[in-house]
C-alpha cells in the first residue's frame, strides 16, 4: 500500500493569502487527486493531478482558485489562493494505482481569518 | 452521473448491538467499484472495503459484513455486536472506470454512535 504525505499538517492563514500543500508518495502512482472536506460533510472532489500535464477540475473548482501541479509521479501541490474564510477546510491528498484502493494522506487543516 | 446516496445521516446504537448502514449508488457504467471508509474522531480514513462490479459475493471480515447487490443499486455494511470503538462516520464510495475515468466520489456519510 501507498503511504502519503502531507505538509502542511495544519495552517493558520490570513484572508487574502496563499497556501501550497505538498503531498509526496512513497511509490510511483497512476493517479493523484485533491479532496475538500468542509467541517462536518463529506469528502468533495477538487480535481485530479494529471502528471507533466494541467489538471482536470471538477465543477465549482477553477484552476485561478486552485492551482496544482504534478511533475513527476510521485508529487503533487496544491495551491489554495486568495483565501477566505471559506476556504477553511481540510485537504487532502489520494492516490491510487489501477482501479484499486484510493489511498488517503493525513490531511491539511486549513483555517482562515 | 455517478451518485451515492447514504440516507441515514446519523444512527446511534447501543454496544453490541447490530447496525447496519445503507448505501445506494446510481451508474451508468457496468465496470465500476464501490467503496467504503472510516473516519473516526481523530481525521484519518480508514479503508475498509472495495468491491467490483463483477462481483457480488458478500464479504465478510471479522465483525464488518457487507452486501452488495446490482438489482437494487445497493451496498450496504453491517457491523454485528457494536463496540465503543466503532463510533466514526462512515462513507460510502463509487468510481465509474470508464464514464468518469476512475474518479472515486464519496457520498454524504452516516455518523455512527455507539452508545456504552
Amino acid at each position: 500500500s501507498a503511504v502519503i504525505s502531507q505538509k502542511p499538517s495544519r495552517d493558520i492563514c490570513q484572508r487574502g493569502t496563499s497556501l501550497t500543500i505538498q503531498c509526496q508518495v512513497d511509490s510511483q502512482v497512476t493517479m493523484m487527486f485533491w479532496y475538500r472536506q468542509q467541517p462536518g460533510q463529506s469528502l468533495t472532489l477538487i480535481a485530479t493531478a494529471n502528471q507533466g500535464s494541467e489538471a482536470t477540475y471538477e465543477s465549482g473548482f477553477v484552476i485561478d482558485k486552485f492551482p496544482i501541479s504534478r511533475p513527476n509521479l510521485t508529487f503533487s501541490t496544491l495551491t489554495v489562493s486568495n483565501m477566505s474564510p471559506e476556504d477553511s477546510s481540510i485537504y487532502l491528498c489520494s492516490a491510487r494505482d489501477s482501479p484499486g484502493e484510493l489511498f488517503f494522506g493525513e490531511g491539511s487543516r486549513l483555517t482562515v481569518l | 452521473a455517478q451518485k451515492v446516496t447514504q440516507a441515514q445521516t446519523e444512527i446511534s446504537v447501543v454496544e453490541k448491538e447490530d447496525v447496519t448502514l445503507d448505501c445506494v449508488y446510481e451508474t451508468r457504467d457496468t465496470t465500476y467499484y464501490l467503496f467504503w471508509y472510516k473516519q473516526p474522531p481523530s481525521g484519518e480514513l480508514v479503508f475498509l472495503i472495495r468491491r467490483n462490479s463483477f462481483d457480488e459475493q458478500n464479504e465478510i471480515s471479522g465483525r464488518y459484513s457487507w452486501n452488495f447487490q446490482k438489482s437494487t443499486s445497493s451496498f450496504n455494511f453491517t457491523i454485528t455486536a457494536s463496540q465503543v470503538v466503532d463510533s466514526a462516520v462512515y462513507f460510502c464510495a463509487l468510481s465509474e472506470v470508464v464514464t468518469s475515468y476512475d474518479k472515486v466520489i464519496f457520498g454524504p456519510g452516516t455518523s455512527l454512535s455507539v452508545i456504552p
